[in-house]
């Protein structure tokens, strides 16, 4: 049984460089969550798609950060320009098409700032 | 507007004790419930999910959660912790309209006293 994986695991880059994650869903979910999960906090809601649609974006998803799911299946996440705020860890999770199905999540990027 | 509190931010019980962690949720209609666990640099694993019927929930490890409407609460309980339980516990609250948006409280973390 293979779940919700991320790519990378951790990710360390310096402010201002580009940074960008990947995202592969249990296989046959449809639906596909970007959360971002800061020191004590629980996961905030970034961006979610049904399939290749991005449904509904969160006001913390600022213009440098842009989510893209191309085919339906794996899905990224870009930072440009990152700032010592965007230090967190990006979560991923997956879920059936059918209501009330539960999200599955990956184990997470940590992306630090220097 | 969905939220979840969780009063304690950090509890602390001997292996063997009986548990409970607090969840409080503010949302119009009816909602859709959920308890993670996340272990250190780990993603978030469903313990047990809440959508309707019966008002006590029973999840995975052995743990249950009861949903009370009157009270707005949906308290996670086992009867003995083991020294693996030590993690970290979100309270979650999911809304049909969002496409399944889900918010989660800020967490309790859990210590386990051998």
């Amino acid at each position: 049984d293979t779940g919700v994986s991320q790519d990378p695991r951790h990710k360390i880059t310096k402010r201002g460089q580009n940074v960008t994650f990947r995202c592969d869903p249990i296989s046959e979910h449809n639906r596909l969550y970007w959360y971002r999960q800061t020191l004590g906090q629980g996961p905030e809601f970034l961006t979610y798609f049904q399939n290749e649609a991005q449904l509904e974006k969160s006001r913390l998803l600022s213009d440098r950060f842009s989510a893209e799911r191309p085919k339906g299946s794996f899905s990224t996440l870009e930072i440009q320009r990152t700032e010592q705020g965007d230090s967190a860890m990006y979560l991923c999770a997956s879920s059936a098409g059918q209501d009330n199905q539960p999200q599955h999540f990956g184990d997470g990027t940590r992306l630090s700032i220097l | 507007a969905q939220s979840v509190t969780q009063p304690d931010i950090h509890i602390t019980v001997s292996e063997g004790a009986s548990l409970e962690l607090r969840c409080n949720y503010s949302y119009g209609a009816t909602p859709y419930l959920f308890w993670y666990v996340q272990s250190p640099g780990q993603g978030l694993q469903l313990l047990l999910k809440y959508f309707s019927g019966d008002t006590l929930v029973q999840g995975i490890k052995g743990f249950e959660a009861e949903f009370k409407r009157s009270q707005s609460s949906f308290n996670l309980r086992k009867p003995s912790v083991h020294w693996s339980d030590a993690a970290e516990y979100f309270c979650a609250v999911g809304s049909k309209t969002s496409y399944d948006k889900v918010i989660f409280g800020p967490g309790t973390s859990l210590s386990v006293i051998p």
